[in-house]
């Protein structure tokens, strides 16, 4: 069974631009999270979409947001981007139960300059 | 307010001896408790984990224990091993949430 997949796996953005990063779950997972990772904070919740509705959010400004197509497909976009976003982007797709385990994706390593 | 808190941001171990790993939550309402590991340039792996009705799982070489009252829990890992070099990340959730809230990591060096 394949893994979760992300892409792009790094990209480098400037100030003000706009990004969309993209994951595809594992076949069968119909919840999908992403998350931010900086050094020192951890991972950081952004959103949690199931069945193509956004189930939970994190405490993000509304630059961030997400969407879910109905292959459980997943895209995160960050607009109007600002140094402080660069961090490594995970993706993570569960079976969407509760307790049931995460499955990572490789991450997208983004720069903004 | 970070509800999970991993305080050491390394560890260093020697090849076959114990590592312990610990993870402090201060949210009362946490009932589900989980490790993962993490290699350089890969998203993190599920490891283990354990939830409020127990005090303590096991799994091969990897115990966690959790001390409800002390809202605290630990990883062992026995013996070390080298391949074990990693960053650990804790997680918790509450019953009624899906929501995985993390702590901040720690990275474990086991040296040969």
């Amino acid at each position: 069974k394949a893994g979760v997949t992300q892409t792009p796996r790094y990209l480098i953005k400037t100030r003000g631009q706009q990004v969309t990063l993209s994951c595809s779950p594992i076949s069968g997972h119909r919840s999908v999270s992403w998350y931010q990772q900086t050094p020192g904070q951890g991972l950081q919740f952004l959103f949690e979409y199931f069945s193509e509705t956004q189930r939970n959010k994190g405490n993000f400004p509304g630059r961030f947001s997400g969407r879910q197509f109905s292959n459980s497909r997943s895209e995160m976009n960050v607009s109007t981007l600002e140094l402080g976003d660069s961090a490594l982007y995970l993706c993570a797709s569960s079976l969407g139960q509760l307790a049931d385990t995460q499955y990572f994706g490789p991450g997208t390593r983004l720069t903004v300059l | 307010d970070q509800q999970v808190k991993q305080n050491s941001p390394s560890l260093s171990v020697q090849e076959g001896r114990i590592s312990i790993l610990n993870c402090d939550y201060t949210n009362s309402m946490f009932d589900y408790f989980l490790w993962y590991k993490k290699y350089p340039a890969e998203g993190p792996t599920f490891l283990i984990s354990i939830s409020s009705i127990k005090d303590k799982n096991e799994d091969g070489r990897f115990t966690v224990f959790l001390n409800k009252s002390a809202k605290h829990l630990s990883l062992h890992i026995v013996p070390s091993q080298p391949g074990d070099s990693a960053v650990y990340f804790c997680a918790a959730s509450e019953d009624s949430n899906y929501q995985l809230i993390w702590g901040a990591g720690t990275k474990l060096i086991i040296k040969p």
